[in-house]
């Protein structure tokens, strides 16, 4: 298996609604990263979880809040979003080491209303 | 913080033209990536770049890595309607990091 798998694909929500994004691997990687991704701009990143511990956290803001059950899953809680938070939301993971390449996952689509 | 810029911005070409995009850090980094996005799509890995003044090659594409390891390029030889998307660079700045910063992407169009 080579694959990053997200879901849900698409998602809706208003400002008040809690949800959880989730992301899935079993190619035996031990990074796992969360990008959030605007129309036309490159990925931000957002999240590195390293040997399922939260690594790096690039002062995003406390309504998203990651989590890592296992070194398979990793999680985005979603809650009191605003409508900028609007945006297709990239899970990827790696070897460890930070010498290899990321298999992304197809996204999230996210909008808040 | 890490700052990676690309051109151009966007490019359109005739399909059997070349193509180049061109990737610049403020910083020196320790590797560079390039990965392509369909669009709709995700990023796809393409290449890593690892050593000073590197060039590599995958068929049409040639990659290179500039001596100061603060710049790099992606050549596209002879473009098909199959190299449409956008083309980033990705950099991180410590060895072994796993912070990687994408570049602002260059979309590529190819008219048949």
């Amino acid at each position: 298996d080579t694959e990053v798998t997200q879901t849900p694909k698409h998602l809706v929500m208003g400002m008040t609604n809690k949800k959880s994004l989730k992301c899935e691997q079993h190619m035996g990687h031990r990074a796992m990263y969360w990008y959030k991704q605007k129309a036309k701009k490159p990925p931000e990143l957002m999240f590195v979880y390293s040997y399922e511990k939260l690594s790096i956290n690039e002062s995003v803001p406390s309504r998203f809040s990651p989590e890592c059950p296992n070194s398979s899953l990793l999680n985005l809680h979603l809650h009191a979003l605003q409508p900028e938070d609007s945006a297709l939301y990239l899970c990827a993971s790696s070897r460890d080491g930070g010498n290899y390449g990321y298999t992304f996952g197809s996204g999230t689509r996210l909008t808040v209303v | 913080g890490q700052q990676v810029m690309q051109i151009p911005q966007y490019q359109h070409v005739q399909e059997g033209e070349d193509f180049t995009t061109y990737c610049n850090s403020s910083t020196t980094l320790s590797n560079i990536q390039w990965y392509k996005q369909r669009p709709g799509g995700h990023p796809v890995f393409l290449i890593q770049l690892v050593k000073s003044g590197e060039v590599k090659k995958q068929k049409r594409l040639t990659f290179q890595f500039g001596e100061a390891k603060k710049n790099s390029s992606l050549h596209i030889t002879a473009t098909q309607t199959t190299d449409v998307g956008t083309y980033f660079c990705a950099g991180r700045e410590q060895t072994g990091a796993n912070n990687l910063f994408f570049g602002t992407g260059t979309r590529l169009t190819v008219i048949p």
